[in-house]
């Protein structure tokens, strides 16, 4: 089973700067795989990218995905109070999803 | 718009069965371009996956939970179901219902749809 490590645990970042979230396999992720998902308190997660850097129908164009391999990473630029959540990526291989421990981002 | 519903108890004693059940709304659930779905979420912790199944009836585990876990699908009710057997307090959980994209070798795979959840206790 692919394991995914996720850091930071936590960010915390004020309106209008960047976050970078990392996604780590213990194995090779095919693209197709990969997908980042946003879940606010007391919410159900959305998916935001798939497919490592497709975003999501809906999804702002300050999120960005990016990675391969075994190194993914999800962007937000321009943090908007919204933006405050924990952030999980996915992957399949095997027949098996696994989802990340996730990262929380705390807007200031 | 493609809704996802759950429903269920809200509590199960302990060794005792859970049975979900999520109702599809606003789309077809007999397609070959979806799988259907459940993960859970424990109290504070991170999500964690179920299973799948594909509008024939054949579905695949979490490995972790396979000999417990069935997921049947009833395409005429537009309905999939969840049962865990032998349940423990280390299965109270907030459930989803969700549609997984992909199908076919070479798409993504993702989940697109996911219900708001139901809450499950376990305690007697």
């Amino acid at each position: 089973e692919i394991v995914l490590t996720q850091s930071p645990g936590t960010l915390s970042l004020s309106p209008g700067e960047r976050a970078t979230l990392s996604c780590r396999a213990s194995q090779y992720v095919s693209n197709n795989y990969l997908a980042w998902y946003q879940q606010r308190p007391g919410q159900a997660p959305r998916v935001l990218i798939y497919g490592v850097s497709s975003r999501a129908t809906g999804i702002p164009d300050r999120f960005s995905g990016s990675g391969s391999g075994a190194d993914f990473t999800l962007t937000i630029n321009g943090l908007a109070p919204e933006d405050s959540a924990v952030y999980y990526c996915q992957q399949y291989a095997s027949s098996v999803f696994t989802f990340g421990p996730g990262t929380k981002v705390v807007i200031k | 718009q493609l809704q996802l519903q759950e429903s269920g108890p809200g509590v199960v004693k302990p060794s005792e069965s859970l049975s979900l059940t999520c109702s599809v709304s606003g789309g077809p659930i007999r397609t070959s371009s979806y799988y259907w779905g459940w993960i859970r979420q424990a109290p504070g912790k991170g999500l964690e996956w179920i299973g799948n199944i594909y509008y024939d009836g054949s579905a695949y585990y979490n490995p972790s939970l396979k000999s417990r876990v069935t997921i049947s699908i009833d395409t005429s009710r537009s309905q999939f179901s969840l049962r865990l057997i032998s349940m423990t307090a280390a299965d109270a959980a907030i459930y989803y219902c969700a549609r997984r994209y992909g199908a076919y070798v070479g798409e993504e795979y993702y989940m697109d749809v996911w219900g708001k959840g139901i809450t499950i206790t376990v305690s007697s």
